[in-house]
């Protein structure tokens, strides 16, 4: 099984261009969750998706949107990149419960200049 | 806002020292987990606790959730190169609508051989 996976690896773009992360999960999980990593500040939860159909906002939303295409797939997008942007983006799953056990993707480097 | 406060920030030490990390909340957590991530990569679940005072072994890491579920540490036994990483504590708030994690900004373990 691949777990999670995520595309592209690394992305350069240029200030006010758009862009969509993509992400997918084979392990049959609920609920999945966007993350950006900052020198110094951890992994602070961008947004999530609970259960299929449904998004909410984490700590950091603004300059994002999200969309759960189906079970397998959560994608974000950024309409219009800014420099404060640039990050590691990563993707997680989740089965429901308490225990919130948390599966990562690789990481997406963005460099927004 | 709930916040996660790891410590130490970054650590080196010798091959065979032992060392403990802190994560600390004044929010109380339905799990607390350890993730480690090296370079490049998503971070990997290490282990969940669930219940106030519980601990767990994972060979030479121990790891103890607070009485409260408001804190927990790690504790490795005789370091090795190995272990260098960045290891990361997350804090499960989880009931209704809500169900994420909420990561502490991290320690950045060095074992020199």
């Amino acid at each position: 099984n691949a777990g999670v996976t995520q595309t592209p690896k690394f992305q350069v773009l240029k200030t006010g261009q758009s862009m969509t992360l993509q992400c997918a999960q084979d392990m049959n999980h609920n609920s999945m969750y966007w993350y950006r990593q900052d020198p110094g500040m951890g992994l602070r939860l961008i947004y999530y998706s609970a259960s299929e159909g449904t998004t909410d906002k984490g700590e950091v939303p603004n300059g994002y949107n999200v969309s759960r295409l189906n079970k397998r797939e959560f994608s974000l997008r950024l309409e219009s990149a800014a420099p404060s942007q640039t990050s590691v983006y990563f993707c997680a799953s989740s089965f429901p419960g308490a225990r919130l056990e948390q599966y990562f993707g690789p990481g997406t480097r963005l460099t927004v200049t | 806002t709930q916040l996660l406060e790891q410590s130490p920030q970054f650590l080196s030490i010798q091959e065979g020292e032992n060392l403990t990390v802190y994560c600390n909340s004044s929010s109380v957590f339905s799990s607390l987990q350890w993730y480690r991530q090296e370079p490049g990569e998503g971070p990997v679940l290490l282990v969940t606790v669930v219940t106030g005072g519980e601990v767990k072994k994972l060979k030479r890491l121990t790891f103890q959730f607070g009485d409260a579920r408001k804190d927990s540490s790690l504790h490795i036994t005789a370091a090795q190169p190995g272990d260098t990483g960045l290891y990361l504590c997350a804090g499960g708030l989880y009931g209704g609508a809500t169900n994420k994690l909420i990561f502490g900004t991290g320690t950045l373990l060095a074992v020199q051989p």
